[in-house]
C-alpha cells in the first residue's frame, strides 16, 4: 500500500533558526496537505497543494509540491515558540480511499 | 475551535472491557471519519462513514466497529479492550464524501487500558 515518510522525525532548533520538513511518497499524489499538531492538542489543517511543482506561503511558512507529486516540504523562517509542535504530511490513498498521514516532524524551539 | 465535538475527553478502563466513543460533525458536513494515534504509529486511518453508510476502511480491528446515525454523529466502539488499544482516538469531518477533502478533526478521546 501507499507509504507516506517523513524525516526528520524530531527537530531541536534556536528561536530565530530556519527549520525544514520533507515529506515523500511512495506513489504519485494528486495532493498533499500539512497539518499542525500543537502538544496535547489535535491536528489542525495548514494548507492543501495541488499542482506539480506548486509553492504556496503563508507568512513564515512555506510549503512546496514537487514536480513529480511525490514530494513536499514545509519550510519555516526565523521560528518562534509558537510553532513548537509536530508537523504532519498526508496524501490521498487511491487504494483505501483515505487520507494517509506521514509519521511526523516534532519541532523543539529553544527560546 | 474545529466545531467537532468528541466526548469522552478521556476514559480508563480495564482489559476485556467495552467503550463507546462519540463524535459529532461540524454543522453541515456529511462524512465522518475516525483516526487512532498512538505514540509508535502515528495517526492510523479507521473507518470513514458518509451520509450513514460506510464508505471507507483502514486498519480497523474486528473488535472494533463504528456507525453513523440519521442526526450524523458517530460512535466508534471497542470491545474486548487489549493494553495495545491505549491510544488517542479522533474524530474527523468533512462536507462531501471525497477524501481528498481537508480533514476538521476533534479534540480527540484519550483512552488507557489497564
Amino acid at each position: 500500500g501507499q507509504q507516506v515518510m517523513q524525516i526528520p522525525q524530531y527537530q531541536h532548533v534556536q528561536e530565530g533558526e530556519d527549520f525544514t520538513t520533507y515529506c515523500n511518497s511512495s506513489t504519485t499524489l494528486s495532493n498533499i496537505q500539512w497539518y499542525k499538531q500543537r502538544p496535547g492538542g489535535h491536528p489542525v489543517f495548514l494548507i492543501q497543494l495541488v499542482k506539480s511543482g506548486e509553492v504556496k506561503k503563508q507568512k513564515r511558512l512555506t510549503f512546496q509540491f514537487g514536480e513529480a507529486k511525490k514530494n513536499s516540504s514545509l519550510h519555516i523562517t526565523a521560528t518562534q515558540t509558537t510553532d513548537v509542535g509536530t508537523y504532519f504530511c498526508a496524501g490521498p490513498d487511491t487504494g483505501r480511499r483515505a487520507l494517509t498521514f506521514g509519521s511526523g516532524t516534532r519541532l523543539q524551539v529553544q527560546p | 475551535d474545529s466545531g467537532v465535538t468528541q466526548t469522552p475527553k478521556h476514559l480508563i478502563t480495564a482489559t476485556g472491557q467495552r467503550v463507546t466513543l462519540r463524535c459529532s460533525p461540524r454543522s453541515g458536513d456529511l462524512s465522518v471519519y475516525w483516526y487512532q494515534q498512538s505514540l509508535d504509529q502515528g495517526l492510523q486511518f479507521l473507518i470513514q462513514y458518509y451520509n450513514g453508510e460506510e464508505r471507507a476502511k483502514g486498519n480497523i480491528l474486528e473488535r472494533f466497529s463504528a456507525q453513523q446515525f440519521p442526526d450524523l454523529h458517530s460512535e466508534l466502539n471497542l470491545s474486548s479492550l487489549e493494553l495495545g488499544d491505549s491510544a488517542l482516538y479522533f474524530c474527523a469531518s468533512t462536507p462531501g464524501s471525497s477524501y481528498n477533502s481537508p480533514l476538521h478533526f476533534g479534540n480527540g478521546t484519550r483512552l488507557t487500558v489497564t
